[in-house]
């Protein structure tokens, strides 16, 4: 079985501050973890994923999420947020065949 | 790239009505998923499948059926349409066990 907590329903924050939504997971086979976001009126899409090797994955637009195996944690970090940032953000953990997802971490960036 | 496509968009339904959503992804990926998004619910598992011809009961399955009978469609039924069934339904596909998953744009569904 596996399970995602996002301890956050929502974020707020001010343009150019530093955030953190925070995800954590458990599961019973190895461990595949991705954040998605969705953007008002879309579908997901994926922002980051681990699959192995470097515990710190990025993406392309400044995002980046640590997997930390003690702490059973993938939070997804940004140093300095932009108003384009406001989304909803999903933390989702694999392993088996069907990816199982967190309730969603809305962020709101204020100007 | 189409990558993963729903139909419709938006629908309006009166109780008691059917209607069917449909899916189709061109990346042949065999595991294939239907969610429905509720305000403050998150991603809601309604049915999935394992490939061509195989269908499977997910968290929220009363009220819903599917048909997979070519590997690249996936199709949401429901019978009897409810006002509880009015949400944002998503179809999602994965190659395997453990990999991206690739989203449709939703259909909003209300159901008056």
């Amino acid at each position: 079985a596996q399970s995602v907590t996002q301890l956050d329903s929502q974020v707020p924050v001010f343009e150019e501050a530093p955030v953190e939504l925070r995800c954590n997971y458990s599961s019973s086979v190895s461990v595949y973890l991705f954040w998605y976001v969705q953007y008002p009126n879309q579908g997901l899409q994926l922002l980051l994923k681990y699959l192995s090797g470097s515990t710190l994955v990025e993406s392309i637009n400044g995002f980046e999420a640590e997997f930390n195996k003690s702490q059973t944690s993938f939070h997804l970090r940004k140093p300095s947020v932009h108003i384009s940032d406001t989304a909803e953000y999903f933390c989702a953990v694999g392993g088996s065949y069907i990816p199982t997802f967190g309730r969603g971490t809305s962020l709101i960036v204020h100007p | 790239n189409a990558g993963v496509t729903q139909t419709p968009k938006f629908r309006v339904l009166k109780t008691g009505q059917s209607m069917t959503l449909l899916c189709a992804q061109d990346m042949n990926h065999e595991y294939m998923y239907w969610y429905r998004q509720d305000p403050g619910m998150g991603l809601r598992l309604i049915h999935y499948s394992v490939g061509e011809g195989t269908t499977a009961k997910g968290e929220v399955p009363d009220g819903y059926n599917v048909s997979r009978l070519k590997k690249q469609n996936f199709l949401l039924g429901l019978e009897s349409a409810a006002p509880s069934q009015t949400s944002v339904y998503f179809c999602a596909s994965t190659r395997g066990g453990g990999t991206e998953a690739f989203f449709g744009q939703g259909t909003r569904l209300t159901v008056v």
